[in-house]
């Protein structure tokens, strides 16, 4: 148990569909962050929120898209995704300011059929 | 692209010492060298982090070169729980989230 939680742990959905996934941490921290890892790539970092701002996004697609309502939830809300959208998707939470560890979830395994 | 680069696979005999290298040859002096692991399937795991000190905590030590250009991870007493990838990752920035992942070295230990 990392204090980061996902849900769902796994979901299987259509090209047409509309699903989101959620994070939640209640670690006090103030930065969260997605990752996406396919199989057998590294890990990619998608979206990175400071204070509930975005303040990076890595070039997502805009079926992608994420929401930060407050410093302890963030949401990925996916639509019209494609097969090769499947993967493992990270949630991680940390500090802003110096140097501190990232705490991550257990990951939501997408599969888009 | 990942600033590190690590052997892609490892063995180590359980109850042994497993020691992970790490090349980061164009380190900036003022960037971390950070290990986390990750076990099957699961979120990525922080281990230790460093500057140009040796560090130990309770999972394992950093041990830095003086130039900064290469570093070991040492598992003191590996055991078939260890068994998983693990990162290398150099970092200035203030975020600790902010991670470029390599394909890191997958150790496998063996009973």
């Amino acid at each position: 148990e990392t204090g980061v939680t996902q849900t769902p742990r796994h979901l299987v959905m259509g090209m047409t569909n509309k699903k989101s996934l959620k994070c939640e941490q209640h670690l006090g921290h103030n930065a969260m962050y997605w990752y996406k890892q396919s199989a057998k790539k590294p890990l990619e970092l998608m979206f990175v929120y400071n204070f509930k701002e975005q303040t990076e996004n890595n070039s997502v697609p805009s079926r992608f898209s994420p929401e930060c309502p407050n410093s302890s939830h963030l949401f990925l809300h996916l639509h019209t995704l494609q097969p090769e959208d499947s993967a493992l998707y990270l949630c991680a939470s940390s500090l802003v300011g110096g140097t501190t560890e990232a705490f991550f979830g257990q990951g939501t395994r997408l599969t888009v059929v | 692209d990942a600033k590190t680069t690590q052997p892609p696979s490892m063995d180590c005999a359980e109850g042994r010492a497993a020691n992970l290298p790490c090349n980061h040859s164009t380190i900036s002096g003022n960037e971390y060298v950070y290990w986390y692991r990750q076990i099957h399937s699961q979120g990525p795991q922080y281990i230790i982090h460093g500057l140009k000190n040796n560090e130990t905590n309770e999972m394992a030590s950093l041990i830095i070169t003086e130039d900064r250009k290469s570093s070991t991870l040492i598992l003191p007493h590996a055991t078939l729980r260890d068994t998983a990838v693990y990162y290398c990752i150099v970092s200035s920035d203030n975020q600790g989230g902010k991670l470029i992942f390599g394909q890191g070295t997958e150790l496998s230990v063996k009973p």
